[in-house]
């Protein structure tokens, strides 16, 4: 059974980069049958696509964020990341990663709360 | 960006009631629409894909229709394990994007 895994720090400062990662277990990283997502979800609201990775390392951004992120993946590891610059309290959020079918998500991970706060 | 509005937005109803919920889209997303399934503190679960496709596993009392703007979610027979928030998702354009959620409270 896939599952997924998120995991880094739950407390970022203004400014700073934020920096997660989703290791993977039961599945492949690197079949190359699926691409790999990060997505957040404010308190009390919904659902926002922050972007993609694909084996060989294609991603694809969410351009409301696009120039502050950046997703990898590290096959050896079954991990796959997410880098987000300059953030703001507007980027507190639970943060989820999800295997991604291309046509739907599933399984997610069990989210992880990031605050940015001084 | 395509925008995927729901509705309601809030829906109250009682187990075994027959419950629609509505996902509009602003331009055709042709079939690749998704359902997701939402309790409160966990992850989102699919119920749904390309539109009408029963996720391996989800009850036979959930189902979908639709294409191109306009997407229904249909619970033949609500159970008390279906109080939960729904979101529809697009996987046609790029921004992949989120309606804003049906919440389905008790009655």
């Amino acid at each position: 059974q896939v599952q997924l895994q998120e995991s880094g720090p739950g407390l970022v400062k203004p400014s700073q980069t934020l920096s997660l990662t989703c290791t993977v277990s039961g599945d492949s990283i690197s079949s190359g049958s699926y691409y790999w997502s990060w997505i957040r979800q404010p308190a009390g609201k919904g659902l926002e696509w922050i972007g993609r990775i694909y084996t060989g390392e294609i991603t694809n951004y969410n351009p409301s964020l696009k120039s502050r992120v950046t997703i990898s993946i590290d096959m050896s590891k079954k991990q796959f990341s997410l880098r987000l610059n300059s953030v703001t309290a507007a980027d507190t959020a639970v943060y989820y990663c999800a295997r991604d079918h291309g046509f739907w998500f599933d399984p997610w991970g069990q989210g992880t709360q990031v605050t940015v706060s001084s | 960006d395509i925008q995927l509005t729901q509705s309601p937005s809030f829906l109250s109803a009682s187990v075994g009631d027959r419950v629609t919920i509505t996902c509009r889209a602003s331009q055709g997303v042709s079939s690749y629409l998704a359902w997701y399934q939402q309790k409160p503190g966990k992850a989102p679960e699919v119920l749904i894909y390309t539109a009408s496709t029963l996720q391996s596993g989800v009850p036979s009392r959930f189902s979908g229709s639709g294409s191109g703007t306009e997407f229904t979610l249909t619970i033949s027979s609500l159970q008390p394990e279906d109080f939960a928030t729904y979101y529809c998702q697009q996987l046609n354009n790029y921004p992949l994007t989120f309606g804003g959620g049906t919440k389905v409270e008790v009655k």
